[in-house]
């Protein structure tokens, strides 16, 4: 089964201040893409890849940057974080069948 | 657009009753789709997927799935709830281009299992 690693699990960040979420994954999927969840609401998908240094704009991608740096890992990075980003994220990968495989989330405080 | 709407936000539900969570899904062609479990501060499951053939579909934990094309639905069933199964469900349609494909989900319904 796969396995998505994310850290931190939780993390508090000051507004303006830069933020780094990893992700990491060991079944040498393709597919990785970071989403955000809001409370009482689906995921929402930030920036997605299919390639190692290549990322693609997802649905939301306006204030968030990502990087994939190796088939393994993937981070989203928030330059300047703003109160709006205040969320859980997640990360997910995907081979070439159609199930995506979620690590267990990262919830941002930004104050 | 490919969208997903799940209309109940919360299900309040008795121990060993039976279950259907709701889903209806926009699709030009025949989607794939999927439900998707959330338990408290975890990530999302995989319970079950459509892709084609049957329309009923079985998944884990004894949760099925009847794709219904003329109703553009999708719905979450099981025959007898435990506590366990308390959670957030998520319905989702795969959305796909010539490149790359993703998934749209739901808002998720919030199931309440009480004694």
């Amino acid at each position: 089964e796969a396995a998505v690693t994310q850290s931190p699990r939780s993390k508090v960040a000051v507004t303006g201040g830069k933020v780094t979420l990893s992700c990491h994954q060991t079944n040498n999927h393709d597919y990785m893409y970071w989403y955000r969840q809001d409370t009482g609401h689906g995921l929402r998908l930030i920036h997605y890849s299919y390639v190692a240094d290549s990322t693609e704009k997802g649905d939301i991608p306006d204030g968030y940057k990502a990087s994939r740096p190796s088939q393994e890992n993937f981070s989203l990075i928030l330059e300047l974080a703003s109160l709006s980003q205040t969320a859980v994220y997640f990360c997910a990968s995907k081979a070439f069948s159609y199930e995506q495989y979620f690590g267990p989330g990262t919830r941002l405080t930004v104050l | 657009a490919q969208s997903v709407t799940q209309p109940d936000a919360r299900v309040t539900v008795s121990e060993g009753a039976s279950l259907q969570l709701r889903c209806k899904y926009s699709s030009s062609v025949t989607p794939y789709l999927f439900w998707y479990v959330q338990y408290p501060r975890q990530g999302l499951q995989l319970l079950l997927k459509y892709y084609s053939g049957d329309p009923v579909v079985q998944g884990v934990n004894g949760f099925e799935a009847e794709f219904s094309k003329s109703n553009s639905s999708f719905h979450l069933r099981k025959a007898s709830v435990h506590w366990s199964d308390s959670a957030v469900y998520f319905c989702a349609v795969r959305i796909a281009s010539s490149s790359f494909s993703k998934l749209v989900f739901g808002q998720g319904t919030s199931l309440s299992v009480v004694p």
